[in-house]
């Protein structure tokens, strides 16, 4: 069975600062990944979707990489700023399997 | 206007009621999710359905029933709700190229159970 784990739960930087947010599963055999962002009493928005076959997907400042092998992604974010709060969280699609999702990392950036 | 919708937004409710959420959705999609969500632990698949005929259960069916309506409408029941149940959900849609595709969410249920 896919397990997701993220690290770490919660993170706090000033504005200005390039971060990254860890994803990491147990299963190599996906189909992809993704990572989501979700704002506090809001659902859940795509960020980006990572297929098996990439290595990696870049979405303005937000560019995730998929490391298969080492059953690893990250989310590195560049210049944040304090839009970019929330809590994002990864999900991967498994062979025979369902959607699984990380608990998230809870970002704050401090203007 | 929302591609997924979610109805009610809050509910509070008392242990031993039955409670019913909906969802709609007007992307076309076929297939349809429900999550609950619960602090420290991500979201987990309560039901889903790839299309009008199909029901399917998830991690976490017991105490759950769902009904698909029509390939718009996906409803989650509580049949006799329980404080543990007291949650956010959400229900998702996704379209047929699954590997390929995302899944769109509603904006959620907060359900509390006392």
């Amino acid at each position: 069975k896919q397990e997701v784990t993220q690290i770490p739960a919660a993170l706090s930087v000033p504005e200005g600062e390039n971060l990254v947010l860890n994803c990491s599963f147990t299963d190599s055999a996906i189909y992809n990944l993704q990572w989501f962002r979700q704002d506090p009493g809001k659902g859940l928005t795509s960020l980006l979707l990572i297929q098996s076959s990439q290595r990696e997907q870049t979405s303005g400042r937000l560019n995730a990489s998929l490391d298969k092998s080492s059953g690893r992604s990250t989310l590195y974010i560049a210049a944040s700023q304090p839009g970019d709060s929330a809590t994002y969280l990864c999900a991967v699609l498994s062979y025979g399997q369902n959607f699984v999702f990380g608990p998230g990392t809870r970002l704050s950036v401090l203007p | 206007d929302a591609d997924v919708t979610q109805t009610p937004r809050n509910r509070i409710t008392k242990t031993g009621k039955r409670i019913m959420l909906e969802c709609s959705q007007t992307k076309g999609h076929d297939r349809m999710y429900w999550y609950r969500q619960d602090p420290g632990l991500g979201l987990r698949l309560i039901y889903y359905s790839f299309d009008v005929k199909d029901i399917n259960k998830g991690e976490i069916s017991d105490g759950y029933s769902v009904s698909r309506q029509a390939q718009a409408k996906f409803s989650l029941s509580l049949e006799s709700a329980i404080p543990n149940q007291t949650a956010l959900y959400f229900c998702a849609t996704s379209g047929r190229g699954q590997h390929t595709d995302t899944q769109y969410f509603g904006p959620g249920t907060r359900l509390t159970v006392l």
